[in-house]
């Protein structure tokens, strides 16, 4: 079946120290994929995507996401966190022969910050 | 430019109840996506509404349904509450409703049913 997976439902990490999180997915073919951030009492904000080229990716905040086709994997990183990046995370494919860009999400993983 | 709004911010409604949210899109979209947010789950994508027409809909019971006017903003309307719609709600807009067309999304609305 169809599904993206993200295995860390919670990570804790020290301000200044490097994060990683984990997503995979289960398609037929490489989908666009999709890294989001959600703040408390807040919306989604696209942190950065994937639709080809270049497999790793630059996005806001000073975050990055690598593609590893082998995997099946789009995980995301930032060297450094600071306390404001405590939040849930997010990633979402639209699959490539999906007929428009109709999100599907994995089950996010809540980061908190230490100080 | 206004990003995508929503209205209102939190609702409370009794079980067998009918609610309706709104959702003002970003200037020149034209494409409204709502999805619901249980908590501690990632989003699920209800319904599209691609120039005032249905574009797609997910695994979400006829009781859900939308409309998009002219101007491209949207309402979504649930009828017959379940304590299960407690959630929050999410609308994302777009300039088109392709793949390529990234999606922005609103505050979202709080339901609670009791």
């Amino acid at each position: 079946a169809q599904s993206v997976t993200q295995p860390d439902i919670h990570i804790t990490v020290s301000e200044g120290a490097s994060l990683e999180l984990r997503c995979n997915y289960s398609y037929g073919a490489t989908p666009y994929l999709f890294w989001y951030v959600q703040s408390p009492g807040q919306g989604l904000q696209l942190l950065l995507k994937y639709f080809s080229g270049d497999t790793l990716v630059q996005g806001i905040k000073g975050f990055e996401a690598e593609f590893k086709r082998s995997q099946s994997s789009f995980n995301l990183r930032k060297p450094s966190v600071h306390w404001s990046d405590a939040a849930e995370y997010f990633c979402a494919v639209v699959p490539i022969k999906a007929a428009g860009n109709k999100l599907t999400f994995g089950g996010g993983t809540r980061v908190l910050v230490k100080p | 430019e206004t990003g995508v709004t929503q209205s209102p911010t939190h609702l409370i409604k009794t079980r067998g109840q009918q609610v309706t949210l709104r959702c003002s899109s970003q200037s020149g979209h034209n494409t409204v996506s709502w999805y619901q947010q249980a908590l501690g789950q990632g989003p699920q994508f209800i319904f599209q509404y691609y120039r005032e027409e249905e574009n797609g809909r997910g695994n979400f019971p006829p009781r859900f349904s939308g409309l998009q006017f002219p101007n491209y903003s949207s309402e979504l309307n649930v009828n017959a509450l379940e304590l299960d719609d407690s959630a929050l709600y999410l609308c994302a807009s777009s300039l088109g409703a392709a793949s390529p067309y990234e999606q922005y999304f609103g505050p979202g609305t709080r339901l609670t049913v009791t």
